[in-house]
């Protein structure tokens, strides 16, 4: 139990498109999502927090503008990438937390942007 | 603020050989533990938890003790094999968003 998918899982995209991730809770309902974003050999930069049917709240120094995040429902949270940049490129990760565990959240398996 | 510090990789170890590494927090109140695995090319697993002190989280060999005396909460393997190489991250849970505080990653390289 406690799966989460992400989609897709690398995309190559060419500078100034938008790209759209989406990172869906396979089997439980989850409240909550978190974007992060994983630099090479580096740790997870959570970017935002998103609640089913609110507003995501970012972190400090993240576009809101240019990472929109929408959470439609309890089982689908979707990142775009707006006006992509290379400087854009890196690993993002989502990952989902139910009402039953507020502690505990599991990880989609990632998606490698590459910006040309 | 809250903060996790592990040690820095990358440990390389044979085959069968004992595994340790490090992790030490700063947090405030009493938050829960954490490890996750992350195997090259995908997301993070989780891999094991203590919610409160003198815990023992334990998962496929793996074990790791909440020691609130020491702040501290290192992953601890008798035996590793090759397919336990990969980056193994701390972390902390805590305060009223319980959003996750990482570590900075230990990549572990198990030769045959």
């Amino acid at each position: 139990g406690a799966v989460v998918s992400q989609h897709p899982s690398r995309v190559i995209c060419k500078s100034g498109t938008s790209v759209k991730i989406e990172c869906r809770s396979l089997d439980f309902q989850a409240t909550t999502m978190f974007w992060y974003r994983q630099f090479p050999k580096k740790s997870l930069m959570l970017m935002a927090t998103s609640n089913e049917g609110s507003k995501a709240t970012y972190e400090q120094g993240v576009e809101k503008d240019k990472f929109l995040i929408n959470h439609a429902s309890l089982t689908l949270s979707t990142l775009t990438v707006t006006s992509a940049h290379p400087e854009d490129s890196s690993f993002y990760i989502c990952s989902a937390r139910h009402s039953g565990s507020q502690e505990t959240q599991y990880f989609g398996p990632g998606t490698r942007l590459l910006v040309l | 603020g809250d903060s996790v510090t592990q040690m820095e990789g990358p440990v390389t170890l044979s085959e069968e050989a004992f595994l340790t590494i490090n992790c030490t927090y700063t947090a405030t109140g009493y938050p829960s533990l954490f490890w996750y695995v992350q195997y090259p090319g995908e997301g993070l697993q989780l891999l094991l938890k203590a919610t409160k002190a003198d815990d023992k989280g334990s998962n496929k060999g793996f074990e790791a003790t909440y020691r609130k005396e020491t702040t501290s909460f290192h992953l601890e393997k008798g035996s590793v094999q090759v397919s336990d190489s990969a980056v193994y991250f701390c972390a902390l849970s805590g305060g009223a968003t319980n959003k996750l505080i990482f570590g900075t990653g230990t990549l572990l390289a198990v030769q045959p």
